[in-house]
């Protein structure tokens, strides 16, 4: 079946714009989260949703950083006011669940470029 | 804060070799770890999973054992292989908590040499 998927795949920007950058999850997966990736770098958490719940948004670096979950389908990371600093690999990925021991299945992520 | 650390420098064994990986935390007990493989350019790839409560897993050529006393996994792959070449990350989600992210590593760069 089909895994996550994201768009674009490479997205490159100028200094000060807003970007959005669009998570697709496996259907029937719960939960969704989102991560950065640095390179030569772990994946650092960002924000995690799960059903109707609110999100745990404890991993958003600043307020320029935001995301949207329409019910359990696609969700919308935005970027507002693009920094050096913000230049990574956006990673996505979905449960089954939120809650107990389930593997997460990633998709390929968006190349981020901040000029 | 957590902190989950994993060897920084390149493993390099050859192939046939048992690979041995290691993933440390601090100041937190997890529930459980997760092992992932990540190729370059993808995204990362789930493995394996072992609770606080188990000492070791198996899967086909892999296995992963974790010790809470020492605060350690230790991930191996037996009769390793070309193909085994990829950066392998650790991750816990703390005890508790309504939330299920998970803390990852830097990863380990393994490189299986013919």
């Amino acid at each position: 079946g089909a895994g996550v998927s994201q768009s674009p795949s490479n997205k490159v920007t100028e200094k000060g714009k807003d970007v959005e950058l669009r998570c697709d999850p496996i259907s029937g997966h719960t939960a969704l989260y989102w991560y950065r990736q640095r390179l030569g770098q772990g994946l650092e958490f960002l924000i995690y949703f799960q059903g109707n719940s609110a999100p745990d948004k404890s991993g958003l670096p600043s307020d320029r950083f935001s995301a949207e979950r329409t019910g359990e389908s696609v969700s919308t990371l935005t970027i507002q006011r693009t920094q050096q600093e913000d230049s990574a690999v956006y990673l996505c990925a979905s449960s089954k669940k939120g809650q107990g021991a389930y593997e997460q299945y990633f998709g390929p992520g968006t190349r981020l470029t901040v000029t | 804060s957590q902190k989950i650390e994993q060897n920084s420098e390149a493993l390099n064994i050859q192939e046939g070799k048992t690979a041995t990986l290691t993933c440390n935390y601090t100041n937190y007990s997890p529930a459980y770890l997760q092992w992932y493989r990540q190729d370059p350019g993808r995204g990362p790839v789930f493995l394996l999973l072992i609770r606080e409560n188990e000492k070791e897993k198996r899967k086909e050529r892999l296995k992963v054992t974790f010790d809470t006393t020492l605060k350690q996994s230790l991930f191996h792959i037996t009769a390793s292989q070309p193909a085994d070449s990829a950066t392998y990350l650790c991750a816990f989600r703390r005890r508790g908590g309504a939330t299920n992210k998970l803390i990852f590593g830097t990863g380990t760069l393994l490189a299986v040499q013919p």
